[in-house]
């Protein structure tokens, strides 16, 4: 069961052109949303972790923003080094249950 | 200076086979995991040990037992290997089970079935 979906799949943009990623969950009683990114042959690497509505966190050119339904990671002015997989997760006890990831490509 | 360690990288075996995955974490974490990425990238949960004591077993064959011998350690031993066995599978660790800290990976072990 797949509680956690992210849009797109896949997403090609050219350098600096801004964008956003989506990442939806089902459950009531949020207790954590997390970002990592995912480089090729690599392991998840943790970006962010959000907790309550409203809630926002930045890191260069990443920023994360949560609502009661759903998280964005916002991109500005993307470079061809920030092309990679990026997965949401939600935990659930003590696990973390992944979306399925979007694979960001860009290009100079 | 690797946060957490997996061993083999690669592991390339026949079907039937026995094998062994190892990890270590020096973060000084209570919780390891063991997570199985499939061919289409979806991660997903399979065991969690806290303290060296099991707490999350998700539906995995018993083909596939996990052991701690110590907090810093989790091993994944694997028996009578199929083909559908072959995916990348990650260690994490996290500094509790009922923390929202975040779960550290490492750089994950390509098994591959012949």
């Amino acid at each position: 069961e797949d509680q956690v979906t992210q849009s797109p799949e896949a997403l090609r943009l050219q350098e600096g052109e801004s964008s956003s990623l989506n990442c939806s969950y089902t459950v009531s009683g949020l207790r954590g949303l997390f970002w990592y990114r995912q480089d090729p042959g690599k392991g998840p690497e943790f970006l962010f972790t959000l907790y309550s509505a409203g809630e926002e966190k930045e890191k260069e050119r990443l920023k994360a923003t949560l609502t009661k339904k759903e998280s964005f990671l916002h991109i500005t002015a993307p470079k061809p080094e920030d092309s990679a997989t990026y997965l949401c997760a939600r935990k659930a006890g003590t696990a973390l249950i992944f979306g399925k990831g979007t694979t960001l490509s860009v290009s100079s | 200076d690797t946060a957490v360690s997996q061993t083999p990288k690669y592991l390339v075996t026949q079907m039937g086979n026995d094998k062994s995955i190892k990890c270590e974490q020096n973060l000084g974490h209570d919780t390891m995991y063991w997570y199985k990425q499939d061919s289409k990238k979806f991660l997903k949960i399979m065991f969690s040990y806290n303290n060296k004591e099991l707490i999350i077993n998700e539906t995995v064959p018993n083909r596939f037992s996990p052991k701690s011998p110590d907090k810093a350690h989790l091993n994944l031993h694997i028996n009578s290997l199929e083909l559908g066995d072959s995916a990348v599978y990650f260690c994490a660790s996290s500094q509790g089970p009922a923390t929202n800290q975040p779960q550290h990976f490492g750089d994950g072990t390509r098994l591959s079935i012949l």
